[in-house]
């Protein structure tokens, strides 16, 4: 069945590192274009990256734009976020999403979200 | 940015009646609108593309209308699962935004 799968998520202080996966089975993760979208505690959901399938075109949230960095193995179909100098409004529950089709359609297939929690 | 705002924010009924969730953008995103329904600790689900199609597996009690500017999300009647918050999200430029959400609760 097609499925995502995000980990990677947890605590971490400000200023420093994390990087989140997001496993993709049950469809040819190569042919899709892929995003994160993130949720903060209480909050509406914000889209924040997206990637085409052949890594051509990339595009980031402004909030994110410079600090975090999206990025794909399709061999071990496989998304990954990169994210460097975290701050406070970065926590967030962090969602990978496929889109139906083109790579910039509707989110058809979400993961189950992993949680970031920003905090010294 | 596209803004897109949704009114209301909350909206209180019964079971069996007709919901009436409005979403308006900043400008034209011509008819690249989506909803989705988010339950608590869930991951929100596809309702509708493209301002009128129906996702997979979506009931027909749930449709979509509008283009340009201004959408609608009817629920014809509510059921138990259907209490639940409500995004519009625009696909028609970067960023892609979502708007803020009504939230659909048991009156």
């Amino acid at each position: 069945q097609v499925q995502l799968v995000e980990s990677g998520g947890g605590v971490v202080q400000p200023g420093r590192s994390l990087r989140l996966s997001c496993a993709a089975s049950g469809f040819f993760f190569s042919t899709y274009g892929m995003h994160w979208v993130r949720q903060a505690p209480g909050k509406g959901l914000e889209w924040v990256a997206v990637i085409s399938f052949d890594v051509s075109d990339i595009h980031y949230a402004d909030s994110v734009k410079g600090r975090f960095t999206i990025s794909r193995d399709n061999s071990k179909s496989t998304l990954y976020l990169h994210m460097n100098s975290l701050r406070g409004e970065d926590t967030a529950v962090y969602y990978c999403a496929r889109p139906r089709g083109g790579w910039y359609d509707a989110f058809d297939i979400w993961g189950q979200g992993t949680k970031v929690t920003v905090s010294s | 940015e596209i803004v897109l705002t949704q009114s209301p924010a909350t909206l209180s009924l019964s079971p069996g009646e007709r919901a009436t969730l409005s979403c308006r953008a900043s400008q034209s995103v011509s008819s690249y609108l989506a909803w989705y329904q988010q339950k608590p600790g869930q991951a929100p689900r596809l309702l509708i593309y493209d301002a009128s199609n129906r996702a997979t597996g979506i009931p027909a009690r749930f449709s979509g209308s509008g283009s340009g500017t201004d959408f609608t999300l009817t629920i014809s009647s509510l059921e138990p699962e259907d209490f639940a918050v409500y995004y519009c999200q625009q696909r028609s430029y970067w960023p892609l935004t979502f708007g803020p959400g009504t939230k659909v609760d048991i009156k």
